[in-house]
């Protein structure tokens, strides 16, 4: 079983609804958690970062970690087109910040 | 300001031949991580270097993988005796230190005939 578990999709929503995006996990010492967006034959590109446990809002973005069940979101609300990528969660220990694991994407598609 | 760049961008080699990738990293980044990505997965982490200390290299498959900084900028990851099992995109990031954000480069597409 990975350390990092997601549900591949894909995901298909209409333009303007909320997306939840899910990511799993079993290291609990995962401490820095992380949300990246890819788009196709492109490198990833951060989009939220979070401590520990709570909710991070960014825009249209809010990221969550709800440590004691090791899971993460991500809600991304009135999605555009524009959104149409794989999202990527990742996630550090605290004592090796610098190795990331990361989830193997969620494929999103926002129809216009 | 320029991105994180890697050469070659492409590359076809047959079984059994070494290969060297590089990485330069974005000017004055300390961090530099290199991760190996399949079709239609994450990234999987290599290695990191801290200015040009290997500080982890747990992620590197077996000892045909090796990883250099040697003076804290540019990077070469090397694969000896190549196998078809390496083909994969093999990216680099790099960040201003530990807890910033990881920008990525273009990755190098690695064909091993």
């Amino acid at each position: 079983q990975k350390e990092v578990e997601q549900d591949p999709g894909p995901l298909s929503v209409p333009e303007g609804a909320i997306v939840s995006l899910n990511c799993t996990y079993s290291n609990s010492a995962f401490q820095y958690f992380m949300w990246y967006r890819q788009y196709s034959r492109k490198g990833p590109e951060l989009l939220m970062y979070t401590y520990s446990s709570g909710n991070k809002e960014d825009g249209r973005f809010t990221a969550q970690v709800d440590k004691s069940s090791k899971y993460i979101s991500l809600f991304i609300r009135d999605s555009q087109p524009s959104d149409s990528a794989t999202y990527l969660c990742a996630m550090s220990a605290g004592t090796n910040a610098g190795k990331s694991t990361f989830g193997d994407g969620t494929t999103l598609t926002v129809k216009p | 300001g320029a991105g994180v760049s890697q050469s070659p961008r492409y590359k076809v080699t047959k079984r059994g031949q070494d290969v060297a990738l590089r990485c330069d990293p974005i000017s004055g980044h300390v961090s530099l991580y290199w991760y190996r990505q399949a079709l239609g997965q994450g990234p999987e982490f290599l290695t990191y270097f801290n200015y040009e200390a290997q500080q982890d290299k747990s992620g590197l498959p077996n000892d045909r993988f090796s990883a250099e900084r040697p003076e804290g900028s540019i990077s070469t990851l090397t694969i000896q005796r190549t196998e078809q099992r390496d083909s994969a995109m093999y990216r680099c990031a790099s960040s201003q230190g530990l807890f910033n954000e990881q920008f990525f480069g273009p990755g190098t597409r690695l064909t091993v005939l």
